[in-house]
């Protein structure tokens, strides 16, 4: 079985542009998260998917993001126009739905490193 | 709100040796637990999670943490490391009671084993 996928492993873009990251969730996850990590530090949450509607997006830095998920299978995440703090390295992550009281084990995906310079 | 402290952000060890990588955190309600561990140019991978019962929990590869409530940590320990264990390691909370809470992490703690 296929693991969560990530694409562009990595992009490099100037201050200004923009980059639309891309998130292949586990086949039959209907949870997906969005996390970031700015370099050195934690791994900061940015939002939930539950099929195609956003649970969370409280982690969202500013609205130069924007995050969909269209018919509930991969997500995209826009950064329009990109600044030099949105460096870093973000995942993507997926996992089952066994109910909201049961554990459900998040996978993550090898990462998008996004330089701004 | 929910915060994890991971104090080093580096700690080097011998092959061999044995291992212990410090996670506190802050939560005001009951919390779920996580290691997770990554590799260069890999994903993370969870090494082990605590959700209720046995304070003690044991991973993939040797690893073992302790929950403590009293303190609130939750402290990796492995009795020998090997040169394949060097990788970052990221201790993470979430909020209990329910499965779709989002992951809180520290800042990392890189495992540097050496021959």
């Amino acid at each position: 079985e296929a693991g969560v996928t990530q694409f562009p492993s990595h992009s490099v873009i100037e201050k200004g542009q923009t980059v639309t990251l891309r998130c292949d969730p586990i086949s039959g996850h209907d949870n997906l998260y969005w996390y970031r990590r700015v370099m050195g530090k934690e791994i900061k949450f940015l939002l939930h998917f539950v099929k195609e509607s956003k649970q969370d997006e409280s982690g969202m830095p500013n609205n130069r993001f924007l995050a969909e998920r269209t018919g509930g299978t991969y997500s995209t995440l826009k950064v329009q126009p990109a600044e030099l703090e949105d460096s870093g390295v973000y995942f993507c992550a997926s996992s089952q739905d066994r109910g909201l009281w049961s554990y459900n084990e998040q996978f993550f995906g090898p990462g998008t490193r996004l330089t701004v310079l | 709100a929910q915060s994890v402290t991971q104090l080093d952000s580096q700690v080097p060890v011998f092959e061999e040796a044995p291992v212990e990588l410090r996670c506190n955190y802050s939560s005001s309600v009951s919390v779920y637990l996580f290691w997770y561990v990554q590799y260069p140019n890999q994903g993370l991978q969870l090494l082990l999670k605590y959700l209720s019962g046995s304070t003690l929990v044991k991973g993939i590869n040797g690893f073992e943490a302790e929950f403590n409530k009293s303190q609130t940590s939750f402290h990796l320990r492995k009795p020998s490391v090997h040169i394949s264990d060097t990788a970052e390691y990221f201790c993470a909370v979430s909020e209990g009671n329910t499965g779709f809470q989002k992951l809180v992490f520290g800042t990392g703690t890189r495992l540097l084993v050496s021959p």
